[in-house]
């Protein structure tokens, strides 16, 4: 079965720290990848989304940036943290279109 | 792009009630729809779907109906409990090339009072 792992669970840092958050995919190949934002309140907000090693698309423009190094491998990064920042990070995968999104434990972001 | 409007932003209903949440959505493209459940602190988890060619679907206490004339779905909980609780989110999908993506609505929180 496909599980999906993202680390760490609690982050604090401080701003102009940089940031990477890492989250891998088990069982599966070729997932599409996502990276979503919850900040205070409850909204899920897309980050980012790939379909394949290398591609990275964005759909808002912010001080974060994504990368995708290996087919099951997703990873959220900052040069310099701000406090807009905080916020509750989830990555998720899917699979075929219009198929369900199964997310990540989430990473809670502080930044102080 | 999609917009998904999702109404109440909190609902609290007494354990044995119904509750019902409502969503709107503004592209005409959008051909799934999912519904997700999230407990204070952890991750959301899908509870039920539907796709545009269906206009209602039910599991158990838990029932999803589509309108696509007028864009709107809406989560129907009957007989509810105090476990119900949480916050929950709509979103819709549109089918690209080997990919979708998911737009979310803002939440709805319920509480459930036993």
């Amino acid at each position: 079965s496909q599980t999906i792992h993202q680390w760490p669970a609690t982050l604090v840092q401080p701003v102009g720290s940089p940031l990477s958050l890492e989250c891998t995919v088990e069982g599966t190949s070729n997932p599409n990848l996502y990276w979503y934002r919850q900040a205070a309140g409850r909204g899920l907000q897309l980050l980012f989304y790939s379909v394949g090693i290398g591609q990275i698309s964005s759909e808002v423009p912010q001080n974060l940036s994504a990368s995708r190094p290996q087919d099951r491998q997703f990873i959220l990064s900052s040069k310099k943290l701000l406090l807009s920042d905080s916020g509750f990070y989830l990555c998720a995968w899917g699979g075929q279109v219009n198929t369900e999104a199964f997310f990540g434990q989430g990473t809670r972001l502080t930044v102080v | 792009g999609e917009n998904v409007e999702q109404h109440p932003s909190t609902l609290s209903v007494q354990e044995g009630d119904s509750a019902v949440i409502k969503c709107t959505y503004s592209d005409s493209a959008s051909n799934y729809f999912p519904w997700y459940k999230q407990e204070l602190g952890k991750r959301p988890q899908l509870i039920i779907d539907i796709r545009s060619n269906v206009g209602e679907k039910k599991d158990q206490r838990i029932a999803v109906t589509l309108n696509k004339t007028a864009k709107h779905f809406s989560l129907h909980i009957t007989e509810t409990q105090p476990e119900d609780s949480a916050v929950y989110f709509c979103a819709a999908s549109i089918g690209r090339s080997g990919y979708s993506t998911l737009t979310f609505g803002k939440g709805t929180m319920l509480l459930v009072s036993p």
